[in-house]
């Protein structure tokens, strides 16, 4: 069965330093990946996608993931974070043969420091 | 409309009852997608709708969750005889076809005491 695993419930990094956020993805066939983000009392916002093609995506707000097909991961990387990235990030792969909807990890919660 | 709308945005309810959450997807978006989130929790799949074609329900927990599409535009989530488990943010989504990218709403959140 597909699933999607964060491995780290909770970061914490300094304002301006580098973030690297884990995903690791089991899926039978070419996965659909996304990573999305979640602010206090916002919605989920779409950071990026991976569908094919180059493998290094770059996504808004600075962000970017590269899918690695022989680790099945996908990281989402930021080379200097800012105290707005704080939030909950989540990474999610497509059930591309099954119409589409996401199988989501349990999220990264980032917090920076100033 | 220019984003997913779902009301009401909080809910609160006895154990017991029947609830109804909306949710209005994008206009033109084919695809209709209900997830849930269980506090602290990442987004469980429920029911996707996929225009006439007969919805995905593999990810409703039990028989006390439905849902309905009209066409290609509003849908309804009804979970019968609720239970405090069913306390959760239930979160529409949209997209103009399966596998593009899927526009969330606010959610609703609901409380059942």
């Amino acid at each position: 069965a597909q699933s999607v695993t964060q491995p780290d419930i909770h970061i914490t990094v300094s304002e301006g330093a580098s973030l690297e956020l884990r995903c690791n993805y089991s899926y039978g066939a070419t996965p659909y990946l996304f990573w999305y983000v979640q602010s206090p009392g916002q919605g989920l916002q779409l950071l990026l996608k991976y569908f094919s093609g180059d493998t290094l995506v770059q996504g808004i707000k600075g962000f970017e993931a590269e899918f690695k097909r022989s680790q099945s991961s996908f990281n989402l990387r930021k080379p200097s974070v800012h105290w707005s990235d704080a939030a909950e990030y989540f990474c999610a792969v497509g059930a591309g043969n099954q119409g589409g909807k996401l199988i989501f990890g349990q999220g990264t919660e980032l917090s920076v420091k100033p | 409309g220019a984003g997913v709308s779902q009301s009401p945005s909080n809910k609160v309810t006895e154990k017991g009852k029947d609830v109804e959450l909306r949710c209005d997807p994008i206009s033109g978006h084919t695809a209709l997608y209900w997830y849930r989130q269980r506090l602290g929790q990442g987004l469980e799949f429920l029911i996707y709708f996929q225009g006439n074609s007969a919805p995905d329900k593999s990810g409703l927990p039990s028989d006390r969750f439905s849902a309905e599409r009209t066409g290609e535009s509003v849908s309804t989530l009804t979970i019968q005889r609720t239970q405090q488990e069913d306390s959760a943010v239930y979160l529409c989504a949209s997209s103009f076809y399966p596998r593009e990218t899927q526009y969330f709403g606010p959610g609703t959140r609901l409380l059942v005491l």
